[in-house]
């Protein structure tokens, strides 16, 4: 089993769609996690820390699941300018999902 | 505020040819420093990290190295080249013991013919 793994994707989306993406991790001790966006031939950047509690930037949300073991980002009324690849990460094993491809569509 | 560079941006190097690749922090002190490999339409695979200087553990057994002559200065190397090398070789940063995030450098795009 991979020690982060995502939902294989890709989403392909109309503008103003909700679209949920879903990130497991294998290591119970895992204590920090994160979202990245990545552009096409571009670096990863930082998007939004994960918090216990869930948290929310605009029309992003993020929210963690520490029973089941998984994290989560929901993004609503989605821009094409949201098109890209999403990645999880979890600190404690400073390991990345493989990505979800997102293309938002007019 | 930290930045983090990374050069060159695009290289292309024939099979056999040795690869030295530098990453500089700046902005902050005694950061933790890892190397990832982007394989084509793949994830982020961690080839090393660091600690501290001279400190450099390895994740995956293969022809590269890693060295940390300076605290903000990380380099990865290779003496010999293989076409499976190739990749989008990202350098990061972040504060150790500290769950901010990685930051990333902008990549070196590397292609081995």
């Amino acid at each position: 089993r991979k020690e982060v793994e995502q939902d294989p994707g890709p989403f392909n989306v109309p503008e103003g769609a909700t679209v949920a993406f879903n990130c497991t991790y294998s290591n119970s001790a895992s204590q920090s996690f994160f979202w990245y966006r990545q552009d096409c031939r571009k670096e990863p950047k930082l998007l939004m820390s994960v918090y216990s509690s869930g948290n929310e930037d605009g029309r992003f949300t993020a929210q963690l699941n520490r029973a089941s073991q998984y994290i989560s980002l929901l993004i609503r009324d989605s821009k094409l300018s949201d098109s890209a690849t999403y990645l999880c990460a979890v600190s404690f094993d400073m390991r990345f999902g493989a990505g979800t491809r997102l293309t938002v569509k007019p | 505020s930290q930045t983090i560079h990374q050069w060159p941006a695009t290289l292309v190097q024939p099979v056999g040819s040795p690869l030295s690749l530098e990453c500089t922090v700046e902005g902050t002190s005694n950061p933790n420093l890892y190397w990832y490999r982007q394989a084509a339409g793949r994830g982020l695979q961690l080839l090393f990290y660091s600690v501290g200087i001279g400190q450099i553990s390895s994740e995956v057994p293969q022809n590269l190295s890693a060295s940390r002559p300076q605290d903000r200065q990380f380099i990865l190397s290779s003496k010999k080249l293989l076409l499976s090398d190739s990749g989008f070789y990202l350098c990061a940063w972040s504060v150790g013991g500290v769950p901010y995030g990685y930051t990333f450098g902008s990549g070196t795009r590397l292609t081995v013919v």
